[in-house]
């Protein structure tokens, strides 16, 4: 079993929706939480970052924790084609530790 | 300030031959890890480099090895290249324990035929 699960989409919906992702992940030891943005092709973009439990919001996008269920979502508001990109969860145990990444989930975002 | 940068941008080799891939670390950043992101996967840590020393690795055989040199740049070595190294390699540079971002490159596709 994989340390964090991210079902891989792909997840279709239509400009103006809300896009909704989620991770669960299986040992409590990761103490912060991030969501990353890849375009095909290109490096990882940091998109949130969390360490606590709770909601975290900036402008469009609000990431949510929650350590007690060992699940963490990030919403997408007013969702636009250019958010049309694979995205992707990634925990961290410690401070400067390694990123452990989900598998992504590829969101289209059509006109 | 600069971003992190990496080079080449994609190159093909074959079977059992070596490679070596580059990385610069963004400005002010001291510490510098390595990824493989294989087609439709998440990113795997391949290791990290603090003061030019190897800090952590992940689950990937001795073939896989890297330097950093004084001005954090960073150079990851592959071995005897097998089909399934064909991947996005990714190369991320922070600041050692902080809990700032990892900033990444734009990657190195390596395809192995």
């Amino acid at each position: 079993q994989k340390e964090v699960e991210q079902d891989p989409g792909p997840l279709s919906v239509p400009e103006g929706a809300i896009v909704s992702l989620n991770c669960t992940y299986s040992n409590s030891a990761f103490q912060y939480f991030m969501w990353y943005r890849q375009y095909s092709r290109k490096g990882p973009e940091l998109l949130m970052y969390t360490y606590s439990s709770g909601n975290k919001e900036d402008g469009r996008f609000t990431a949510q924790v929650d350590k007690s269920s060992k699940y963490i979502s990030l919403f997408i508001r007013d969702s636009q084609p250019s958010d049309s990109a694979t995205y992707l969860c990634a925990m961290i145990k410690a401070a400067g530790n390694k990123l452990t990444f989900g598998g992504g989930t590829r969101v289209l975002v059509k006109p | 300030e600069t971003g992190v940068t990496q080079s080449p941008t994609h190159l093909i080799k074959t079977r059992g031959q070596q490679v070596t891939l580059r990385c610069s670390s963004q400005s002010g950043h001291n510490t510098v890890s390595w990824y493989q992101q294989a087609l439709g996967q998440g990113p795997q840590f391949i290791f990290q480099y603090y003061r030019e020393e190897e800090n952590g690795r992940g689950n990937f055989p001795p073939r896989f090895s890297g330097l950093q040199f004084p001005n954090y740049s960073s150079e990851l070595n592959v071995n005897a290249l097998e089909l399934d190294d064909s991947a996005l390699y990714l190369c991320a540079s922070s600041w050692v324990d902080s809990e700032d971002e990892q900033f990444f490159g734009p990657g190195t596709r390596l395809t192995v035929l």
